[in-house]
């Protein structure tokens, strides 16, 4: 079974610094897909990023960019000045990916992001 | 010791039909979560309860209806099923109702209307 795992439960920031989320998941599956969810006070969840496996190339959106390690099964999200609106739950999923098959979310539990002024 | 259990994990039924999702946490926590993944991955939330009291409740349709006999439990019914209905549904609780709380998702459930 393919499990994720945050490690680091609450993490803070400056405002216009930079932080890293950290995320490993275990899997023996070869293609695959990787999430950064972002979930505000509201608890709508926000798809922040998305990763396939087997491209080499890290994904970036605006202030938001991925390290993804394949060998070392790690999915790291970095922002890049950080704003208050930032301030959220983040959560990190893994998307085993079957041709026809049934596909299934694995979440994180979670890293509890506070950007201060 | 699974924390956070849904069944059926698979569901395939013919439009129109009645049918419920169960979930059930062994974690002691108050608050528990339906959530909706469609097929962008997208995932909205639908429903929170907290101690059996509902707390968030989406603009979904009202063939949704969520019941918590207990705050270990918090099913989903759906009557009427539509083809649109068809996704994965999520199951998560946590220790409170806070916004910033660490969530424990089930393993999902696969609806799928025919």
């Amino acid at each position: 079974a393919q499990t994720v795992t945050q490690s680091q439960p609450e993490m803070s920031v400056q405002e216009a610094e930079t932080v890293t989320l950290s995320c490993t998941y275990d899997t023996s599956e070869s293609n695959y897909y990787l999430f950064w969810y972002k979930q505000p006070p509201s608890r709508q969840m926000i798809l922040v990023i998305r990763q396939e496996a087997y491209k080499q190339q890290n994904a970036t959106e605006n202030r938001f960019s991925v390290n993804f390690q394949k060998a070392a099964k790690s999915f790291s999200l970095k922002i890049s000045d950080s704003q208050l609106g930032d301030t959220a739950m983040y959560f990190c999923a893994f998307l085993p990916f079957f041709q026809g098959g049934s596909e299934k979310l694995v979440f994180g539990k979670g890293t509890k992001l506070t950007v201060n002024p | 010791d699974t924390a956070v259990s849904q069944t059926p994990k698979y569901l395939v039924t013919q439009m129109g039909n009645d049918k419920s999702i169960k979930c059930e946490q062994n974690l002691g926590h108050d608050t528990m979560y339906w959530y909706k993944q469609d097929s962008k991955k997208f995932l909205k939330i639908m429903f929170s309860y907290n101690n059996k009291e509902l707390i968030i409740n989406e603009t979904v349709p009202n063939r949704f209806s969520p019941k918590s006999p207990d705050k270990a439990h918090l099913n989903l019914h759906i009557n009427s099923l539509e083809l649109g209905d068809s996704a994965v549904y999520f199951c998560a609780s946590s220790q409170d109702e806070g916004p910033m709380e660490t969530q424990y998702f089930g393993p999902g459930t696969r609806l799928l209307v025919l």
